[in-house]
């Protein structure tokens, strides 16, 4: 149990064109879903918390309006880059927890964006 | 504000030797948990162990297990019969209890090659 999936696993785009990236829990409702970025060989940089049906909560330094984050569902959270640019050509990953009191977070297995 | 400190960005380990990978933390707080994450050339996160600070046992989970000094801070991981499959990036991780923001902070990571 504890599946997490995300679509696309990888994707190419134009510059300036924007992308949604999908993160699903399979078998577990996710009251809590979270955004990663991991540039090569670096740790992972939390982006936002997403809880379902509210606004989430982005981390210091992220673009709330360029990262946009919705958690529609208990089995769905999408990120979407919005114009997007080369910069933020990178492995996107997401993470969810099964709800309160459940501290141990789920990885899906990342989206490798790349932005021409 | 809590931090995570792995202070060994590579280290390698002949196939069937034992190794251990060092991880301090810093945080005020009493209650809270610990993980090492395991990511492969795959990128897929997969946990590897956890840790409840209340809990003085340390865990075990087959060839891997912790050496968890609470009043040191300090959360290492050793891996036993070491297998070429465990070549990956781990990342250590500590949460403080739900209820608070539920977020992962991570270490810097210690790539791990498993040498035939």
């Amino acid at each position: 149990g504890a599946v997490v999936s995300q679509h696309p696993s990888w994707v190419i785009c134009k510059s300036g064109t924007s992308v949604k990236i999908e993160c699903r829990s399979l078998d577990f409702q996710a009251t809590t879903m979270f955004w990663y970025r991991q540039f090569p060989k670096q740790s992972l940089m939390l982006m936002a918390t997403s809880n379902e049906g509210s606004k989430a909560t982005y981390e210091q330094g992220v673009e709330k309006d360029k990262f946009l984050i919705n958690h529609a569902s208990l089995t769905l959270s999408t990120l979407t880059v919005t114009s997007a640019h080369p910069e933020d050509s990178s492995f996107y990953i997401c993470s969810a927890t099964r709800g309160s009191g459940e501290e141990t977070q789920y990885f899906g297995p990342g989206t490798r964006l790349l932005v021409l | 504000a809590q931090t995570v400190t792995q202070s060994q960005p590579e280290m390698s380990v002949q196939e069937a030797e034992t190794v251990t990978l060092s991880c301090t933390y810093d945080t005020s707080e009493n209650n809270y948990y610990l993980f090492w994450y395991k990511q492969p050339p795959s990128r897929q996160m997969i946990l590897v162990i956890r840790q409840e600070a209340y809990k003085q046992q340390n865990a075990t989970e087959n060839r891997f297990s912790v050496n968890f000094q609470k009043a040191a801070k300090s959360f290492s991981l050793k891996i036993s019969d070491s297998q070429l499959g465990d070549t990956a990036m781990y990342l250590c991780a500590w949460v403080d209890l739900p209820g608070n923001t539920g977020k992962l902070i991570f270490g810097q990571g210690t790539t791990l090659q498993v040498k035939p």
